[in-house]
């Protein structure tokens, strides 16, 4: 079965310090990995996706993910937070087994202080 | 392209009633999945239909039913209202071309707001 457990349900960086989202996931098969985020009163907009193509994925707005296989993790980085990255983002993760049924982690809060 | 459209985009209703969710996908996206929102269970899986046929199914009880028409417009129709119904609702749509290569894309409209009293 999958899983994904966000390790932080909150998060709270000053603007222009790095900001870490983590992400641990459990997958039966190789897995397709997403980072989604959403602000207020919006929809999900995807970030990132990781298909077992590089390891390191580039996203939009500056972040990017590291899949690292040994230790199951999937964690989210931008070098320097920006007042409007203040979200919640959600790491979710799919695999083949389950075609396009995501499982979505609970969610963490971003806060970014001026 | 144009997004994903979610129609409406708040409801009201009251237990007992039913209510017709429409979620219209990308041009081109013949898959179209539906999620719930809800403060307490986060992001579940509803369902998924891909060229009109219901192709994944999460564990939501049978009150909760959707369909597809020939133009990937999908509905998603919850009877008999109860109190916890009340969420956002999300439509995500995508290509529909998963297989040995993974799942692919999936995006998501704005979502409707359903508040059961």
């Amino acid at each position: 079965a999958q899983s994904v457990t966000q390790l932080d349900s909150h998060v709270s960086v000053s603007e222009g310090t790095p900001v870490l989202l983590r992400c641990n996931y459990s997958s039966s098969y190789s897995p397709s990995l997403f980072w989604y985020v959403q602000h207020p009163n919006k929809g999900l907009q995807l970030l990132l996706k990781y298909t077992s193509a590089a390891t390191l994925v580039k996203g939009i707005n500056g972040f990017e993910a590291e899949f690292k296989k040994s230790e199951t993790s999937f964690h989210l980085t931008k070098p320097s937070a920006h007042m409007s990255d203040a979200a919640e983002y959600f790491c979710v993760v799919s695999d083949r087994e389950y075609g396009n049924k995501l499982v979505f982690g609970a969610g963490t809060i971003l806060r970014v202080k001026s | 392209k144009a997004g994903v459209t979610q129609t409406p985009r708040y409801l009201i209703k009251t237990r007992g009633q039913q209510v017709t969710l429409s979620c219209s996908p990308i041009s081109g996206h013949r898959s179209v999945s539906w999620y719930q929102q809800t403060p307490g269970q986060g992001l579940q899986f509803l369902f998924e239909y891909f060229s009109e046929t219901q192709r994944n199914k999460g564990n939501f009880p049978g009150r909760f039913s959707g369909r597809q028409f020939s133009n990937s417009r999908s509905e998603m129709n919850v009877s008999t209202l109860e109190l916890g119904d009340s969420a956002l609702y999300l439509c995500a749509s995508s290509l529909g071309t998963s297989g040995v290569r993974g799942p692919d894309t999936q995006y998501f409209g704005p979502g409707t707001r359903l508040t059961v009293l």
